[in-house]
């Protein structure tokens, strides 16, 4: 079954400095895709970045980035630079690709950026 | 460009009522998901729609949840009867390429 863990409820950090939200999963399938979504205290669920299980490469979007280690199953979300404005709650989010779309979240990770 | 839009943005109903959630998706996306999002399980994928065709409705907790898409800019999630433990944060989502998802405001539904 599949399965996606988020071990840090929170986690602080001072503006401009780089911060990694952890994110592990389990899968039987080969093919699956990994995500990243933000929601601010407004509600909104925000996508923030992708990364497939074939991809060779890390995923990059701007100050975001995905640590994805296979061999670990672990696709840990980097900030750089943070800005007040990333504090938020961020939720990892897996997808098999066998058949129908599985999606399953994590619980999520509660990030304050300190001025 | 609108977003995904949701209404109502709040509901609050008396148990054994029926529920209506509506969702109209960004033009063009084929793909539409409602979410439940609560404290004690946190977001659940409940059903998705390709091309107006759903795909997968095992998250859809019990018959009392149904969901329909009769055109492609307009969806709804119904609950009947309501229950208090149906009280949850409802969203909706679509998507072009079922990758990157864009969601609506969400629906707070308080059952009361």
């Amino acid at each position: 079954a599949q399965k996606i863990t988020q071990t840090q409820p929170g986690m602080f950090v001072q503006e401009k400095e780089a911060v990694t939200l952890d994110c592990t999963y389990d899968t039987s399938d080969p093919s699956y895709g990994l995500f990243w979504y933000k929601q601010p205290s407004s509600g909104e669920m925000i996508f923030l970045i992708y990364q497939g299980s074939y991809d060779q490469q890390n995923a990059t979007e701007g100050r975001y980035s995905l640590n994805f280690q296979k061999a670990r199953k672990s696709a840990n979300l980097v900030i750089s630079a943070s800005q007040l404005g990333d504090s938020a709650m961020y939720f990892c989010a897996m997808r098999d690709s066998s058949g129908t779309y599985k999606y399953i979240f994590g619980t999520g990770t509660r990030l304050k950026v300190l001025a | 460009d609108a977003g995904v839009i949701q209404s109502p943005r709040h509901e609050v109903t008396e148990m054994g009522q029926e529920v209506t959630l509506r969702c109209k998706p960004i033009s063009g996306h084929d793909y539409l998901f409602w979410y439940r999002q609560t404290m004690m399980r946190g977001l659940e994928l409940l059903i998705y729609f390709n091309n107006n065709v759903p795909i997968d409705d095992s998250g859809m907790p019990e018959d009392r949840f149904s969901a329909k898409m009769p055109n492609a800019s307009f969806s709804t999630l119904k609950i009947q009867p309501s229950e208090p433990r149906d009280s949850a944060v409802y969203f909706c989502a679509s998507s072009l390429d079922a990758i990157e998802q864009f969601f609506g405001p969400g629906t707070r539904l308080t059952v009361l």
